[in-house]
């Protein structure tokens, strides 16, 4: 089983629907979580951070499942620049930052 | 705005020719990572600085030769490298403690030919 495995998508969506992301990681040990953003040929940036059972942010929540291992990304009425890959990072030993592959979600007008 | 810089942007160098890459970080983090991300893949570590001292090497080739000059600084020197290194390299930061969030520089596309 891979650390941190995610759906690559794409997720193609109309403007305004609501969409949802899941993460599953293996190590049961980890405390937080993370959902970075990259946009194409750009950095990943922070999006949410989960160290609870969730976080949310505006039209951004994010949900921790600590029994089942995943960690879910919401995204409600989505816009045209939420078009982006979506990578689910969990901590796995000391200062080391696992990737999921990423999700791709294209909004659509 | 990234508060992580990486110089150059964009880099193309021969597979005889040696450059660096650079970073440098504002925020007052004590931990910083060179990363590598190949086209639609997420980035892969290579090598982690706490407190200035190389604390992880994911068993990076020779030719790829980290330095951490003090707390705000860190390069990356290239020496003979193969096309196949052709990728954008990520820097980031982070509070030296795990566990937590880190944060990415705008990256150096490299191209080797």
């Amino acid at each position: 089983r891979k650390e941190v495995e995610q759906d690559p998508g794409p997720f193609n969506v109309p403007e305004g629907a609501t969409v949802a992301f899941n993460c599953t990681y293996s190590n049961s040990a980890s405390q937080s979580f993370f959902w970075y953003r990259q946009d194409c040929r750009k950095e990943p940036k922070l999006l949410m951070s989960v160290y609870s059972s969730g976080n949310e942010d505006g039209r951004f929540t994010a949900q921790l499942n600590r029994a089942s291992q995943y960690i879910s990304l919401l995204i409600r009425d989505s816009k045209l620049s939420d078009s982006a890959t979506y990578l689910c990072v969990v901590p796995t030993g000391f200062q080391k930052l696992v990737f999921g592959t990423g999700t791709r979600l294209l909004v659509s007008p | 705005d990234t508060e992580v810089t990486q110089t150059p942007k964009h880099l193309v160098m021969g597979m005889t020719n040696k450059k660096s890459l650079k970073c440098e970080q504002h925020m007052g983090h004590r931990a910083m990572y060179w990363y590598k991300q190949k086209a639609k893949k997420p980035p892969e570590l290579m090598f982690v600085y706490s407190y200035e001292k190389l604390s992880i090497n994911e068993s990076v080739p020779s030719r790829f030769s980290p330095e951490c000059p003090n707390s705000s600084l860190l390069n990356l020197h290239l020496h003979a490298l193969q096309p196949e290194d052709s990728a954008l390299y990520l820097c980031a930061s982070s509070q030296p403690r795990g566990g937590t969030e880190a944060f990415f520089g705008q990256g150096t596309r490299l191209t080797v030919v």
